[in-house]
């Protein structure tokens, strides 16, 4: 079965402190991995997808399969960067169902 | 933002009665799917489906239902609700090999 684990309910960080959200996942195979931002009351919205290896609003992730982790990570937080941030896992083989983990809380501090 | 509309928007309504909610995309997207999410649960996926009057069970379709036949509209049922089923419902859409883009969420309390 597939799973994805973020260890952390909250992070609370300053503003200009790296950011780093875990992202732990277990699949037999190779999965694709996703990072998804829900900003308050509102829609999620892609932030990173593993195989574009873009860098979105200054956030990076790659992918450890050694590991098999999917941190997201920003070096400088902002304040707009406080949200709920998920991570999500795709299985391969034309299977395009999503499974997420349970979120984190990011809040910047001023 | 990809063209998704939820409706309705929030709901409030009695345990024992039926509720529709309605996903309609104009994307003209093959693949449609109904999430609920809850705290401390994330999203999880009730029914999804990948054409017209193809669809499928999610991680958490007890008590729900779905019905796809035409392709830009994806309808959710619940029979009967409960308050467990209260909740935040999402809906989502994506093309083959695509990520997936979520609609504004539909608020549904159950009293």
């Amino acid at each position: 079965a597939q799973r994805v684990t973020q260890p952390e309910k909250l992070l609370s960080v300053f503003k200009g402190a790296p950011v780093e959200l875990k992202c732990n996942y277990s699949y037999s195979g190779s999965p694709e991995l996703f990072w998804y931002v829900q900003y308050s009351r509102q829609r999620l919205q892609l932030l990173l997808r593993h195989i574009s290896r873009e860098s979105i609003k200054g956030f990076t992730a790659d992918l450890n399969k050694g590991e098999t982790s999917f941190h997201l990570k920003k070096p400088f937080a902002q304040e707009e960067d406080s949200a709920m941030y998920y991570c999500a896992l795709s299985g391969s083989g034309g299977n395009e169902k999503l499974t997420f983990g349970t979120g984190t809380r990011l809040t910047i501090i001023p | 933002d990809a063209g998704i509309t939820q409706s309705p928007r929030h709901k409030v309504t009695e345990t024992g009665t039926p509720v529709t909610l309605r996903c309609h995309q104009t994307e003209n997207h093959r693949y449609m799917y109904w999430y609920r999410q809850d705290p401390g649960h994330g999203l999880r996926l009730i029914h999804y489906s990948y054409g017209v009057k193809d669809t499928d069970k999610g991680e958490v379709s007890d008590g729900y239902s779905v019905s796809r036949s035409k392709t830009e509209d994806f309808l959710l049922t619940l029979e009967s609700a409960t308050s467990s089923q209260t909740s935040v419902y999402f809906c989502a859409i994506s093309a083959p090999g695509q990520p997936q883009h979520f609609g504004d969420g539909t608020r549904l309390s159950i009293l």
